[in-house]
């Protein structure tokens, strides 16, 4: 079954530190991963995408993420959060088979001061 | 602006009343989603059309109905079926490019 798993429900972590979100998706031929941000009582904004090309994609704000396929992996990082960067994170996977796009269940990151 | 309008944004209803979620896409897209939230359970898909007079059930379709008369046009239905119908709902149309975008979002308190 085409599924999509974050690892860690809840990330806390005090501003200027490292992050990394973790990810893995179901294996699949043809997959296209993506990573989501939602803020408080919001709709989802695309924080960045893979859909081929380079393993490795960045955001405008500092996240990049990689996509390794032996891994079924696709972690999102960041070298130095801030204050503003707190949200909850969601990946997600679109498979071509069934054209639906499969959501994690979301990691809270907790950015303190 | 091109974008996703949900509507409306806070709901309430009593127990054994249906309601109905708007989602309107000015964005040209073919593709159209019906998600729930819950905290800590991610989003769930409850029905997706992929044009106009075709959709087909997510993996959480019981108690809601949608219709897809319009291109523009994706209303949800929560019935009284729904058994714990208490969530947010996210609406979203998809490019070509496989990028979903997100309407704004929905919350419906039964009370």
């Amino acid at each position: 079954a085409q599924s999509v798993t974050q690892l860690d429900s809840q990330v806390p972590v005090f501003e200027e530190a490292p992050v990394e979100l973790r990810c893995n998706y179901s294996s699949s031929v043809s997959v296209y991963l993506f990573w989501y941000v939602q803020y408080p009582n919001q709709g989802l904004q695309l924080l960045l995408k893979y859909l081929s090309g380079s393993t490795l994609v960045e955001s405008i704000n500092g996240f990049e993420a990689e996509f390794n396929k032996s891994q079924t992996s696709f972690h999102l990082r960041k070298p130095s959060v801030h204050i503003s960067d707190t949200a909850e994170y969601f990946c997600a996977a679109f498979y071509n088979q069934g054209g639906k796009l499969i959501f994690g269940q979301g990691t809270e990151l907790s950015v303190k001061p | 602006d091109g974008g996703i309008t949900q509507s409306p944004k806070y709901l309430f209803r009593k127990e054994g009343q249906n309601v109905t979620l708007s989602c309107e896409q000015n964005l040209n897209h073919d593709a159209m989603y019906w998600y729930r939230q819950d905290p800590g359970q991610g989003l769930r898909l409850i029905y997706y059309s992929q044009i106009v007079n075709d959709f087909q059930k997510g993996d959480i379709a019981e108690g809601y109905s949608v219709s897809r008369e319009k291109k523009e046009s994706f209303p949800l239905t929560v019935t009284s079926a729904q058994k714990n119908p208490t969530a947010f709902y996210l609406c979203a149309s998809r490019t070509g490019g496989m990028e979903l975008f997100f309407g704004e979002g929905s919350r419906l308190t039964v009370l």
